[in-house]
């Protein structure tokens, strides 16, 4: 079964520090993995996106990295600020007749001053 | 920059009413997806279409239609609101190719709330 798991379910963290988010996934065929943040009351808007040859991307302070063998992801957040407060949303994306998008159900972070 | 817009942000239903969600893109994509957010649950495909006045079941289509008439305005429509489906609406656009074949990144509306009393 096509499943998208991420870890853990909610973060609080001090403004300034850094954290790791995690997503798991069990799609197959796979094609490729995004990261969304999303925040309160709003649509999702695309961090970043990785394809099966890509192991690490960069976006200002976050960085994804995607390890096609253990199909494990990680979104790392460094020098954490209070609009970094909201959900983080893995999603990947795998073809089996049509393209399918399986998502996570998120990590919801906090950012505290 | 990709918009898409969706016709109502927060949206309050009596139970049995009809409830026509709008979503417009203005990018020209080929694709647009009607999800579902709940609590607790990742993003749940309702519908999506591939084409003008193509489209395709998702996951949890049961209770929901749609219609696409014109390329960048995707249609979600509740036949009879039920308690059940009070919810968060997301849309979203992609560029495609026919039949849905296509990874490309997917852009999102910001989201209607709807609440069915």
């Amino acid at each position: 079964k096509n499943q998208v798991e991420q870890s853990p379910q909610s973060l609080i963290i001090l403004e300034g520090k850094n954290c790791t988010l995690q997503c798991n996934y069990t799609v197959s065929p796979f094609s490729n993995l995004r990261w969304y943040k999303q925040d309160t009351g709003r649509g999702p808007v695309s961090l970043t996106i990785m394809t099966f040859s890509e192991n690490t991307k960069s976006n200002g302070r976050y960085t994804a990295t995607l390890d096609a063998d253990t199909k494990q992801s990680s979104l790392h957040i460094t020098a954490s600020q209070l609009s970094d407060s909201a959900s983080y949303i893995c999603v990947v994306s795998g073809y089996s007749g049509t393209y399918k998008y399986i998502f996570g159900t998120g990590t919801r972070l906090k950012v505290l001053a | 920059d990709v918009k898409v817009t969706q016709s109502s942000r927060y949206l309050v239903k009596r139970t049995g009413e009809k409830v026509f969600l709008e979503c417009v893109q203005d990018m020209d994509h080929e694709n647009m997806f009607w999800y579902r957010q709940d609590p607790g649950l990742g993003l749940r495909l309702i519908y999506f279409s591939y084409d003008v006045k193509m489209k395709e079941k998702g996951d949890i289509p049961e209770g929901y239609s749609v219609s696409r008439e014109k390329k960048e305005r995707f249609s979600l429509i509740l036949e009879s609101a039920s308690t059940n489906q009070t919810s968060m609406y997301l849309c979203a656009s992609s560029v495609g190719l026919a039949g849905g074949r296509s990874s490309y990144e997917q852009y999102f509306g910001p989201g209607t709330r709807l609440t069915v009393t």
